[in-house]
């Protein structure tokens, strides 16, 4: 499809395990995010990418997140030893470049941590 | 980190009306400002964009304002429908930087 693509939709886990989330941006966009949603509030940045630099990683939580970029596209969002409060929408966003063009974002992967 | 609001605020209108939603904006070297509206289990929308060069722009129903010396930003809805029911989140961008979002509004639209 055209726009950015995310998954799984929805993702329940047992506490303590690990689990990963998948973001197909939109073609020839060098810029990623990801963002996290909890439920009723406003997103908070994560990480993003840009092209070949080296990711930007000021917004994770935890040394319990991580994230990686393979041949510029797609990316994995990983988060290990889940516990209850990591239970969020996370959202990846994509764009042309980082800055001055918008970010198109896809519609976000439900994580739930029981 | 970035603003994360712990509750929304919400403006309430009657189908038909005009909507007005406010933001301030925090960086007032940011050049580039977004609106984006967020339905139900779904990823923000963009909808409108507007350059610090101007301080309008008009689209299909909406317009942006941007007053940049109180550094405030807004969407205006012409006609409000039911359908435009949703969260909606400004984000300004200082220069070569990422876009920062605002922590949201949301709009409530009864027939």
């Amino acid at each position: 499809g055209a726009g950015v693509s995310q998954s799984p939709s929805n993702k329940v886990t047992e506490k303590g395990k690990d689990v990963e989330l998948r973001c197909d941006p939109i073609s020839g966009h060098t810029a990623l995010y990801w963002y996290r949603q909890s439920l009723g509030q406003g997103l908070e940045f994560l990480i993003y990418f840009q092209g070949n630099s080296a990711p930007d990683k000021s917004g994770l939580p935890s040394d319990r997140f991580s994230a990686e970029r393979t041949g510029g596209s797609v990316s994995t969002l990983t988060i290990q030893r889940t516990q209850q409060e990591d239970s969020a929408v996370y959202l990846c966003a994509s764009s042309s470049t980082i800055s001055n063009q918008p970010q198109h974002f896809g519609d976000g992967t439900r994580l739930s941590i029981l | 980190g970035e603003s994360v609001g712990l509750h929304l605020p919400t403006l309430s209108v009657q189908e038909g009306d005009n909507s007005i939603i406010n933001c301030a904006y925090s960086n007032s070297a940011s050049d580039y400002f977004i609106w984006y509206k967020q339905e139900s289990g779904k990823g923000p929308q963009f909808i409108i964009d507007i350059r610090s060069n101007m301080d309008k722009r008009q689209g299909q129903r909406v317009t942006v304002l941007l007053n940049k010396t109180v550094k405030h930003l807004s969407l205006q809805i012409a006609a409000t429908q039911p359908g435009d029911s949703a969260v909606y989140f400004c984000a300004e961008t200082p220069p070569l930087q990422k876009l920062v979002f605002g922590t949201g509004t949301r709009l409530l639209v009864s027939p």
